[in-house]
């Protein structure tokens, strides 16, 4: 059973770029959408984008400007990068999958990284 | 984007008892809609994809329902464990959206 494992730094200054990685544990890459989705007490879930095996993505326009997606199939990892933060971006943060025949719909998930934007 | 709108907020019910809770949506999703159960400290967990299907594991005290843009979860038979938050998400449109949720409470 595929186990989702996910890291990062919890703390982001202001202006910075948040990081995040996952970690895919028993299961293979293909065949599936590996999403990142945060979740705040003042936007609830929020999904902000995906990314296939072979490279294909898709963004949440409202954070497209500032988002990057990115899959590394030698090490079974996906990443987020978030640019230019502010307080606002406060969240926890999760990666989940989604298989290719209903890839906006979030059948495993990781444990989250609480990610606090604060100087 | 289209919006979620989850009722009640809270609902306060007793082990044994039944579960309604409700989402509409803002334009036509078909039945393209998923409902999650979020405990405290954990992820979100899928309960039911496109309207009234259950995903693997799932009991089946859960299920689903549509009619036109309202969509019903029904919890059969309340368990201890089945308080929670429950969110409907929808992927009928991009970006894919969530309700604002609904807190399952024991009374």
């Amino acid at each position: 059973q595929v186990q989702l494992q996910q890291w990062g730094a919890g703390l982001v200054k202001p202006s910075e770029t948040l990081s995040l990685t996952c970690a895919v544990n028993g299961g293979s890459l293909t065949g599936y959408y590996w999403n990142w989705i945060r979740q705040s007490p003042g936007n609830g879930l929020e999904w902000i984008g995906q990314i296939s095996h072979s490279g294909g993505i898709n963004y949440n326009p409202s954070l497209k400007s500032r988002v990057t997606i990115l899959v590394d199939t030698s090490k079974n990892q996906i990443s987020l990068n978030l640019s230019s933060v502010t307080a606002a971006d406060t969240a926890m943060f999760f990666c989940a999958r989604s298989h290719i025949s209903r890839q906006l719909t979030f059948d495993s998930w990781a444990q989250g990284t609480l990610v606090t934007v604060s100087s | 984007d289209i919006v979620l709108t989850q009722s009640p907020a809270t609902l306060s019910l007793s082990p044994g008892e039944r579960a309604t809770l409700s989402c509409r949506a803002s334009q036509d999703v078909v039945d393209f809609l998923a409902w999650y159960q979020q405990k405290p400290g954990q992820a979100p967990r899928l309960l039911i994809y496109d309207a009234s299907n259950r995903a693997t594991g799932i009991p089946a005290r859960f299920s689903g329902s549509a009619s036109g843009t309202d969509f019903t979860l029904t919890i059969s038979s309340l368990e201890p464990e089945d308080f929670a938050v429950y969110y409907c998400q929808q992927r009928s449109s991009w970006p894919p959206t969530f309700g604002q949720g609904t807190r399952l409470e024991i009374k």
